[in-house]
């Protein structure tokens, strides 16, 4: 059974920093591409940032761009979002997503989740 | 950025009854959209993707159509798991996109 599960979220200051995890098991790591995609209290998805299966390739939304870094650790099986320099507009859960496909991206299983806060 | 518009914000639907989604894509994304399901407090859930292909285990109630520019997910005869919000988003280019979602509620 494929999992993702989150972690790292909390209760941050404007101008401060929080490294999200995702933990994955139950499928191949290496070989899918990775997501965050964000939901701000009673707001819609927004997808944040992708990184490829191998590293090579990430995008990031221009919201985020310059501020939040993702990476991941094949080894570990993990996916991480460093995220500086928050606002309070960053506000939300953080979810981590899988793409299905090796080109084309949309999403066939999500983490549970984790807040993130940033006080004002 | 290619923007994504749902129609409409709500819809009111009972129970049995047939409800229809609607997603817009400012340019072509030709068949490169998925819909996802949302309850409260959960991640979303893989629908359709590819615009029409059914997910692994989504019921055939589900049904997903178009290209280019407009795009219909159909929900027939409703039941009452089905009652929650539901996004599209396109992966012709990035950014990735979703619309602002449609919450099918209990009329």
């Amino acid at each position: 059974e494929v999992q993702l599960v989150e972690s790292g979220g909390g209760l941050v200051q404007e101008g401060g920093s929080l490294r999200l995890s995702c933990a994955a098991s139950g499928f191949t790591f290496r070989t899918h591409n990775m997501n965050w995609v964000r939901q701000a209290p009673g707001k819609g998805l927004e997808w944040i940032s992708y990184i490829s299966s191998d590293t090579t390739t990430m995008y990031y939304a221009d919201s985020v761009k310059g501020r939040f870094t993702i990476s991941r650790d094949n080894a570990k099986n993990s996916l991480y979002l460093q995220m500086n320099s928050l606002r309070a507009e960053d506000t939300g859960v953080y979810y981590c997503a899988r793409d299905y496909d090796r080109i084309w991206n949309w999403f066939d299983s999500w983490g549970q989740g984790t807040l993130v806060t940033v006080s004002s | 950025e290619i923007v994504m518009t749902q129609s409409p914000a709500t819809l009111s639907v009972s129970p049995g009854e047939r409800a229809t989604l609607s997603c817009r894509a400012s340019q072509s994304v030709s068949s490169h959209l998925a819909w996802y399901q949302q309850k409260p407090g959960q991640a979303p859930r893989l629908l359709v993707y590819g615009a029409s292909a059914r997910a692994t285990d989504i019921p055939a109630r589900f049904s997903g159509s178009g290209s280019g520019t407009e795009f219909t997910l159909t929900i027939s005869r409703l039941q009452s798991e089905d009652f929650a919000v539901y996004y599209c988003q396109q992966y012709n280019d990035w950014p990735l996109t979703f619309g602002g979602g449609t919450k099918v509620e209990i009329k």
